[in-house]
């Protein structure tokens, strides 16, 4: 099946510092998609990637959709306590299903 | 915001049991989605439906689950006979189009016991 290989699995950081992740797969998406989830709660959408190569911003969050298609980052610029969390990669091909990462669980200390 | 709402949050039901986890989706959105988290582990595709019909799903998806949709609102997920091991969160999903983002709702726990 689909594979996508999300790292770091976690990361404990000093409020204020840049995060950055990466999801890899050894298939092509159409779509990248990254998520967010606090404990007990579902998956809230950060930002959606559509074409290879699209860098896109969400306040202090940056993703980009790599030019193979076979991977994408994201990165949290100035990181504040309510950034903990699980952040979730997702990719789409054609069809319906979109697979996750395994998500890489985010501390921050103050 | 118009948002995926689910209900029960929490469902404990025994072994061998019938659970219905219901959702109601955003009301233009026209793909459907039940999803799986076991405590834990990453988010696992159960199954879409569009077109009041399934369009995709996945292995897990055995004979003991099957969804509805039985009016306009609705999007249901039953689980037959329930197990120890269909103990999770079950998120429902939904979207406008074949490639637009997928909005997930705050999910139902499911315990068996």
């Amino acid at each position: 099946g689909q594979q996508l290989n999300q790292s770091p699995q976690s990361m404990f950081i000093q409020e204020g510092e840049d995060v950055s992740m990466n999801c890899t797969s050894s298939s092509i998406f159409n779509t990248w998609l990254w998520y967010k989830q606090d404990p007990g709660e579902g998956p809230v959408l950060l930002i959606a990637l559509y074409k290879a190569g699209e860098l896109t911003s969400n306040g202090r969050l940056t993703a980009q959709f790599g030019i193979t298609r076979k991977d994408s980052f994201l990165n949290i610029s100035a990181s504040i306590p309510s950034d903990v969390g699980i952040y979730f990669c997702a990719g789409l091909r054609a069809g319906n299903m979109l697979t996750f990462g395994g998500g890489t669980r985010l501390m921050v200390k103050p | 915001e118009p948002e995926v709402t689910q209900t029960p949050s929490h469902q404990v039901t025994q072994m061998g049991q019938e659970v219905i986890l219901r959702c109601v989706p955003i009301s233009n959105h026209l793909y459907f989605y039940w999803y799986r988290q076991i405590l834990g582990q990453k988010v696992e595709f159960l199954v879409s439906f569009y077109n009041n019909e399934i369009s995709e799903k996945s292995e897990i998806f055995d004979d003991q689950f099957s969804v509805e949709r039985p009016d306009g609102s609705n999007f249901t997920l039953k689980i037959r006979s329930t197990k120890l091991e269909d103990s999770a969160m079950y998120f429902c999903a939904s979207r406008v189009t074949y490639n637009s983002p997928l909005h997930f709702g705050n999910g139902t726990r499911l315990t068996v016991t």
